[in-house]
């Protein structure tokens, strides 16, 4: 069964230090999405990244990047000198097509960012 | 901000009772879906409909229904309301199913 799983619950670092998010997915389709959002404390939850399963390129935007890895089914997330608007929680996120779309979001990931 | 209007912001009701949830997507955009957000169940995608028609079907209860109308605006119905419905609901769309999808505010539905 599909399965996106967010194993860090919550995640503390002072700011300017560098952190990951880790998202490891289950899938037997080929042909799949990931991506990562945010929700910050005013609760409207945010895209940050769309991956299909074809592209495996690692993508920077700014203090963000992302390591897509289908070997081990991993799609981490790393904030580069975290800064304390950081802090929100972290949602990666599971599309995939069997006849129809499913889609299915991991638990999330807290991260506090501390000054 | 991303677009994506959803009324009303609060809604507190009694149990028993039916609601209708409101979502108007992004301009130009065919795909609407419904999620609900609690602290036990994360969050669940209930359904998405793209141009009208029922596309995906999730974790959704027979007591909730949905449907888009011909403006693209959705609404959720949830009827014979349970405390366990307490929950945030969020309406997100896309231009396409696959893409990245786009959120409102949500709803906060407090039943009592």
């Amino acid at each position: 069964a599909q399965k996106v799983t967010q194993a860090q619950t919550e995640i503390s670092v002072v700011e300017k230090e560098d952190v990951t998010l880790d998202c490891v997915y289950e899938t037997r389709d080929t042909t799949y999405y990931l991506f990562w959002y945010k929700q910050p404390p005013s609760g409207e939850l945010v895209f940050l990244i769309r991956r299909n399963s074809f592209d495996e390129q690692n993508e920077i935007s700014g203090r963000y990047s992302w390591n897509f890895q289908k070997s081990t089914s991993s799609f981490n997330f790393t904030i580069t000198a975290s800064q304390v608007v950081d802090s929100a929680v972290y949602f990666c996120a599971l599309i995939w097509t069997s006849g129809t779309y499913k889609y299915i979001f991991g638990t999330g990931t807290r991260l506090k960012v501390l000054a | 901000d991303s677009g994506v209007t959803q009324t009303p912001k609060h809604l507190i009701t009694a149990t028993g009772q039916r609601v209708t949830l409101r979502c108007s997507p992004r301009s130009g955009d065919l795909s609407v879906y419904w999620y609900q957000q609690s602290l036990d169940q994360g969050l669940q995608f209930l359904i998405q409909y793209y141009n009208g028609e029922e596309r995906a079907k999730g974790n959704i209860l027979e007591r909730f229904s949905a449907q888009q109308f011909p403006d693209l605006h959705s609404e959720l119905n949830l009827s014979s309301l349970e405390l366990g419905d307490s929950a945030l609901y969020f309406c997100a769309s896309s231009a396409l199913q696959g893409n990245e999808q786009y959120f409102g505010p949500g709803t906060r539905l407090t039943v009592t």
